[in-house]
């Protein structure tokens, strides 16, 4: 079955560093890679998604590329904030029987907290 | 504004008593789904629906009751065969051309 295994937390860091939160995962199939990101005590906003090998997804200053030869998806940042301090998930889809519905898969979540 | 509302944030609930989660899209999206997430496991999958009228279970269905009888409308019922039901809930739905899944606020449920 699929998979996703991510770096496990908590990561701290200080203000302007760089940010790198690994994300490995294992599929059938050819699947799109996602980023959420999650605040205290709310749910989850997409960050970015890939759709294809070698694509790149990137927001707010985030980015990750869909590598197929290592089956990665990594995420970066060049230069976090205090305000980035949240939980961030990596997933990937899984098209079901047809129709509309697409099961993700999640890892289990990286707490990053950034400090002034 | 369009988006996925769950109420309430916050629910109480003593053993033996079955209760239900509301989660409403104005969205206009076809598929929906029903999340847990318990601290340092990810979200796990608990139902999700197509279309009004058809669901299926999830990775972690037992001890949980949905209904889809309106497109916007997903409803989910935490029942007292549900062993260890304190968790955050979260809901989640996406258009029928598209894998990406937008989420709701959650629900955070507590067992007494």
């Amino acid at each position: 079955g699929n998979s996703v295994t991510q770096m496990e937390g908590p990561v701290t860091l200080s203000e302007e560093a760089f940010l790198t939160i690994n994300c490995t995962y294992t599929a059938t199939g050819y699947p799109s890679l996602f980023w959420y990101v999650q605040y205290p005590g709310e749910g989850l906003q997409l960050l970015l998604k890939a759709t294809k090998a070698d694509d790149k997804g990137s927001n707010k200053g985030f980015e990750a590329t869909y590598r197929k030869e290592t089956t990665s998806f990594h995420l970066e940042k060049g230069s976090v904030q205090v305000s980035d301090s949240a939980v961030y998930f990596c997933a990937l889809s899984d098209r079901g029987s047809g129709g509309s519905n697409y099961k993700l898969t999640f890892g289990k979540g990286t707490l990053l907290t950034v400090n002034p | 504004d369009g988006g996925i509302t769950q109420s309430p944030k916050y629910l109480f609930r003593k053993e033996g008593q079955n209760v239900t989660l509301s989660c409403e899209q104005n969205l206009n999206h076809d598929a929906m789904y029903w999340y847990r997430q318990d601290p340092g496991q990810g979200l796990r999958l608990i139902y999700y629906s197509q279309i009004v009228n058809d669901f299926q279970k999830g990775d972690i269905a037992e001890g949980y009751s949905v209904s889809r009888e309106k497109k916007e409308s997903f409803p989910l019922t935490v029942t007292s065969a549900q062993k260890n039901p304190t968790a955050f809930y979260l809901c989640a739905s996406n258009r029928a051309s598209t894998d990406t899944q937008y989420f709701g606020p959650g629900t955070r449920l507590t067992v007494l």
